[in-house]
């Protein structure tokens, strides 16, 4: 299976800074990566779909880029409610697996 | 809009079997339109997708678990339910209710719970 890894684990950084965070993959996913937000105590939250397509309802100031390997997500400036765990997943090959996560905490 | 609710025993004993259910609201279990699926998420770990079940019957299991599963539709209350057999402190987790399309997960339950002890 395809084994994601995070980097960093976590991000102390402070509302209005800017955030960046990588997820890297063992083999190609081609553009086939997603990634998610979880606030603490909630579900897990679709933020972007197949590397830079924002979900329904998504902010701008979320985007993703990358391909292949590496892939990145950006938050262009960070509000009160960004501060969470951010996961990164893969549907290039079966079964579907998850990177560890990257905390975004202040 | 879909909205996905787990019920079940938050407490299993080890070598039983662990039984939830999710209640699909907003929306029919026989739609083509999701693949229904369990995720769980270990305490202070990450997320590890179980299998799904399409309306056709279908059904995928994820390899890597150990514990073996089965996911099984009940159209008449619209539900879908796991069974994940023989089970060990291992599968003690949080366990996810989540609608699978275009190979993610887009609506999510709001998870419950399971802690498997003696």
């Amino acid at each position: 299976e395809i084994v994601l890894t995070q980097s960093p684990a976590t991000l102390s950084l402070s509302p209005g800074e800017g955030a960046a965070f990588s997820c890297r993959a063992s083999q190609s996913v081609s553009d086939y990566l997603a990634w998610y937000q979880q606030i603490p105590g909630q579900a897990p939250r679709l933020l972007i779909y197949d590397t830079s397509n924002r979900a329904t309802g998504v902010p701008a100031r979320f985007s993703g880029s990358g391909s292949g390997t590496d892939f990145t997500l950006t938050i262009s400036s960070l509000e009160p409610e960004d501060f969470a765990v951010y996961f990164c997943q893969q549907r290039a090959n079966w079964p579907f697996t998850f990177g560890p996560g990257t905390k975004v905490h202040i | 809009q879909v909205q996905l609710q787990e019920s079940g025993p938050g407490l299993v004993r080890p070598s039983q079997t662990l039984s939830l259910t999710c209640t699909v609201s907003g929306g029919y279990i026989n739609s083509s339109d999701y693949y229904w699926t369990w995720i769980r998420q270990h305490p202070e770990k990450g997320l590890e997708w179980i299998g799904y079940i399409f309306y056709t019957g279908s059904t995928y299991y994820n390899p890597s678990l150990k514990s073996p599963s089965t996911i099984s539709l009940d159209t008449s209350k619209n539900q879908f339910s796991l069974k994940l057999r023989s089970v060990t402190a291992a599968d003690t987790a949080v366990y996810y209710c989540a609608t699978l399309g275009g190979g993610y997960f887009q609506l999510w339950g709001q998870g419950t719970l399971v802690t498997v002890s003696s």
